[in-house]
């Protein structure tokens, strides 16, 4: 099945301590990206991948570090918490140009940071 | 800089009615238009995408439109039910990095 895994869905945890959510799709596909959602903002984008080792800022990447070494994952991880970072966390993908491919997302990780 | 407005935030309608959703946008230079379902505890779903080129798109119960001009879509569920329920997000792509910019989205409840 054509699916996007993120993993934690769910992650309670204090301010500094380094984190990691992983999120790893299954359809080749070149475009990986992530977003955050929080009430009345919607969602924005934190960072984006086109292809292997070519990663890029979105709109809110303050906070937040990515890597992109393999095609299939697509981590982001926080180096020190702090609870303004405390949000939905969504990975998605689309096979190469997200302006004409459609886009697939995971589940969400719900972060909360104390 | 692109923004996108969805009206109503909230909408509750009784089970088979026909119902619109508005997704407006400030810049009409925009590649396509998305609409998204999102369910509670779930990531979103992709409904239906419309390119900059098209006027609509048709997926069973659903119809997008797409008035580039006017910076409008429109969402259209035929005969509405209870499993229709959820937040439906239209996000629009444009600009240097293709990235979506969604709206705040509107959440539909169909009551039986």
């Amino acid at each position: 099945e054509a699916q996007v895994t993120q993993n934690p869905r769910y992650l309670i945890t204090v301010t500094g301590k380094k984190l990691t959510v992983t999120c790893s799709q299954n359809m080749n596909h070149e475009y990986m990206s992530w977003y955050r959602q929080d009430p009345g903002l919607g969602l924005r984008q934190i960072y984006y991948s086109m292809n292997v080792e070519v990663t890029d800022k979105g709109d809110v990447p303050e906070g937040y570090k990515v890597s992109r070494k393999e095609k299939r994952n697509f981590p982001l991880i926080l180096e020190s918490p702090s609870p303004n970072q405390t949000s939905l966390y969504f990975c998605a993908s689309s096979l190469v140009d997200p302006s004409t491919d459609t886009q697939y997302f995971g589940p969400g990780t719900r972060l909360t940071v104390l | 800089k692109q923004e996108v407005t969805q009206i109503p935030a909230a909408l509750s309608v009784p089970e088979g009615e026909n119902l619109v959703l508005n997704c407006s946008f400030t810049d009409s230079a925009i590649y396509n238009l998305q609409w998204f379902r999102q369910d509670p505890g779930k990531g979103l779903t992709s409904l239906l995408l419309i390119q900059s080129s098209q006027r609509e798109q048709t997926s069973g119960r659903l119809n997008a439109s797409l008035d580039k001009s006017s910076g409008r879509s429109t969402l259209y569920i035929a005969a509405s039910q209870p499993g229709d329920s959820a937040t439906y997000l239209c996000a629009v792509s444009g600009g240097a990095t293709n990235k979506l910019i969604f709206g705040t989205g509107t959440l539909l409840a169909v009551q039986p």
